[in-house]
């Protein structure tokens, strides 16, 4: 399959940890990339490669993988990490690119 | 630090043709592959499809026969053409970067985004 899964929504308790996960067969060749997406902006790239951050994001984030599912971890969560977060995945036939569908974090 | 500034017709009527385009400021289209990305309100993220600076492209298979893709190396920029929109094209469409994920394993991930431009296609 080329979907990638992801939970609609979950909630975290402001300092404590989540755990994002994105879902799909293509996850077994691809390290999945994390888009974190605040309303009305441009996605940011969080997380890309086995466990890889850009530039400028902080270390509470983090990836991994485990078969055919990819985690984005938030260590810490702060009020400035409620958004919507992506996960993606190179696909090596049909369309080259696919996107999950989205999770929403809010921090409470 | 590289930026993209993107522009185009925001308000469409079926039928037309959209038209964007992404100027690179503090790096070079040389070099990179450069992607083309939408959202419809509320919606994902949906891939539309990646051009370099030789013109090779990757299209999304559902939307390739109303595709055109084209890049500019002396204006350092790259275009979207999609023809025969309907209200099923509106979103918000977004140009970036396809940098390097430093590993064969890795998705090469989006790491410079333009703002995003609302395209709106209604008669």
């Amino acid at each position: 399959s080329s979907e990638l899964t992801q939970d609609p929504a979950v909630s975290v308790a402001l300092g404590q940890t989540v755990r994002i996960t994105c879902q799909g067969d293509i996850l077994r060749s691809y390290y999945a990339s994390w888009y974190q997406q605040k309303p009305g902006q441009a996605p940011v790239l969080v997380i890309y490669g086995r466990n890889n951050r850009p530039s400028g994001i902080p270390d509470r984030f983090s990836g991994s993988t485990s078969g055919t599912t990819a985690s984005l971890t938030i260590t810490g969560a702060q009020a400035e990490d409620e958004a919507d977060y992506y996960c993606n995945s190179r696909h090596s036939s049909g369309n080259p690119v696919v996107f999950g569908g989205g999770t929403k974090v809010t921090v409470l | 630090q590289v930026q993209l500034l993107q522009w185009g017709a925001g308000l469409l009527k079926p039928s037309e043709t959209l038209s964007l385009t992404c100027v690179v400021q503090g790096g070079s289209v040389s070099g990179y592959y450069w992607t083309w990305i939408r959202q419809p309100p509320g919606e994902r993220l949906e891939w539309i499809g990646e051009i370099n600076h030789r013109g090779s492209t990757n299209y999304n298979q559902t939307l390739k026969s109303r595709l055109t893709m084209s890049a500019d190396t002396s204006k350092n920029q790259f275009s979207l053409k999609l023809s025969s929109v309907t209200a099923a094209d509106t979103a918000v469409y977004f140009c970036a970067r396809v940098g390097s994920g430093g590993d064969p394993s890795a998705t090469p991930p989006f790491d410079y985004w333009g703002q995003g431009t609302l395209v709106t296609v209604s008669s």
